[in-house]
């Protein structure tokens, strides 16, 4: 059973430029968080997603970032417009329906705008 | 809000001695809490989880955890540390309610093992 995918695992993009993240979770799980790491810190949670549904984006910045989990196909976290300060790692979590406690974490995409 | 503190940025151990490294939380309810181990670029894996239950908890790769309400702690311990233990430790606590399923995550502990 492989295990949740992330990629790519490092992306490099220009201040202005769109960075897209894609996450696909493990077989049979139906819930994707997504989260972000800044140097030195832990992991602060951005957002969680069910098919098709946006349930909790309580830690996503208000502009230039969304996510989605379509019916077909991996969860998206697209930044628009990058800029320094999103230079960061994100991670990817996957959980099954009901087991929305314990969830599996991705490598991570490794983002750095120069 | 749930929170939790991870007191020691970093601890310097050798190699063969026990490790312990600490962590607080704050929750207004019986929490759940886990111990992640991120390698250098690499993911979180998941070492041990705590839920209910006895409150000593048995992880993968030798590690244990002790959950203490009284404390409001759950450090994680290793009785003999091999190199291969070198990484980050992140503690981590949630989801706070049955509608609420991020987790907090402390800042981290590196670990370093010396020969």
């Amino acid at each position: 059973n492989a295990g949740v995918m992330q990629n790519p695992r490092h992306l490099v993009r220009r201040r202005g430029q769109e960075a897209r993240l894609r996450c696909s979770p493990m077989k049979g799980h139906s819930h994707v968080y997504w989260y972000r790491q800044l140097p030195e810190e832990g992991l602060k949670f951005m957002v969680y997603l069910q098919k098709e549904n946006i349930i909790d984006e309580s830690g996503m910045p208000k502009e230039r970032f969304s996510a989605e989990f379509p019916k077909e196909g991996p969860s998206i976290l697209r930044i628009q417009q990058v800029v320094r300060g999103d230079s960061a790692a994100y991670f990817c979590a996957s959980s099954p329906p009901a087991g929305a406690y314990e969830q599996f974490f991705g490598p991570g995409t490794r983002l750095t705008v120069l | 809000a749930q929170s939790v503190t991870q007191p020691d940025i970093h601890i310097t151990v050798s190699e063969g001695a026990s490790l312990e490294l600490r962590c607080n939380y704050s929750y207004g309810a019986t929490p759940y809490l886990f111990w992640y181990v991120q390698s250098p670029g690499q993911g979180l894996q998941l070492l041990l989880k705590y839920f209910s239950g006895d409150t000593l908890v048995q992880g993968i790769k030798g590690f244990e955890a002790e959950f203490k309400r009284s404390q409001s702690s759950f450090n994680l311990r290793k009785p003999s540390v091999h190199w291969s233990d070198a990484a980050e430790y992140f503690c981590a606590v949630g989801p706070e309610g049955s509608n609420d399923y991020k987790l907090s995550f402390g800042a981290g502990t590196t670990v370093t093992v010396r020969a």
